[in-house]
């Protein structure tokens, strides 16, 4: 049972186009949603990350969309880079919760 | 800020060994996890342990023990290796606490490998 979903699962766009990334979640106590950058070799690194009681949180070019009612999110890359060349994972955990639950991850390819 | 430190970086094995990966935290963080990597299946729980001396299992505990030896280590025990087991193996603390939510910093993984 696969409670975090992503899609898809690989992305390529162009140097300066904006790659959107999604994720679902079947679990409604789920309200912590962190996004995870991992590069070739090390571990996954915290990137950008929102709580349920928001709809929007932005922090530079990385933007997350939450919409609560349909168990949905969604990472905006804006004037994507290729640096920003990396598989990324959404995670979901509850308050307080111990167990995070990775999604299966989107292999993004920014091409210059 | 710390490091979470994985050793061996390449662990290889035969089939049927018993094999231990080891980790290393230095954030002073209380809670620890072991997840594994396979390509395509994203990143999935083994153990976790919220506080030294305890051990919770996670989705994917079959086959594998863990150690909580100090607060700043956490031992995982592949009992049987397999060859369907090659897989990197990660990693992370965390201080769950907080209120902004449960962020985890994670090592560099380790690869198991089985001949």
């Amino acid at each position: 049972q696969q409670q975090v979903r992503q899609s898809p699962q690989s992305l390529t766009v162009w140097e300066g186009e904006t790659a959107i990334l999604n994720c679902s979640y079947e679990n409604s106590a789920f309200d912590y949603f962190p996004w995870y950058q991992q590069f070739p070799g090390e571990g996954p690194a915290l990137l950008i990350s929102i709580l349920s009681v928001s709809d929007k949180k932005e922090d530079g070019r990385f933007t997350i969309f939450f919409n609560k009612r349909e168990k949905k999110l969604s990472l905006h890359i804006a004037d994507s880079q290729p640096g920003d060349s990396a598989t990324y994972f959404c995670a979901a955990t509850g308050t307080g919760g111990y167990k995070v639950v990775f999604g299966s991850g989107t292999r993004l390819l920014v091409s210059p | 800020g710390g490091i979470i430190t994985q050793t061996p970086k390449f662990l290889i094995g035969q089939e049927g060994q018993k094999l231990t990966l080891k980790c290393q935290q230095n954030f002073n963080h209380d809670t620890m996890y072991w997840y594994r990597q396979d390509s395509g299946k994203g990143l999935r729980l083994i153990y976790y342990s919220i506080t030294e001396n305890d051990l919770q299992k996670g989705d994917l505990s079959e086959g594998y023990d863990a150690s909580r030896e100090k607060k700043s280590s956490f031992s995982l025990t592949v009992t049987s290796a397999q060859k369907n087991e090659m897989a990197v193996f990660l990693c992370a603390s965390s201080s769950p606490g907080q209120p902004s939510g449960n962020t985890l910093y994670f090592g560099e993984g380790s690869r198991l490998i089985v001949v």
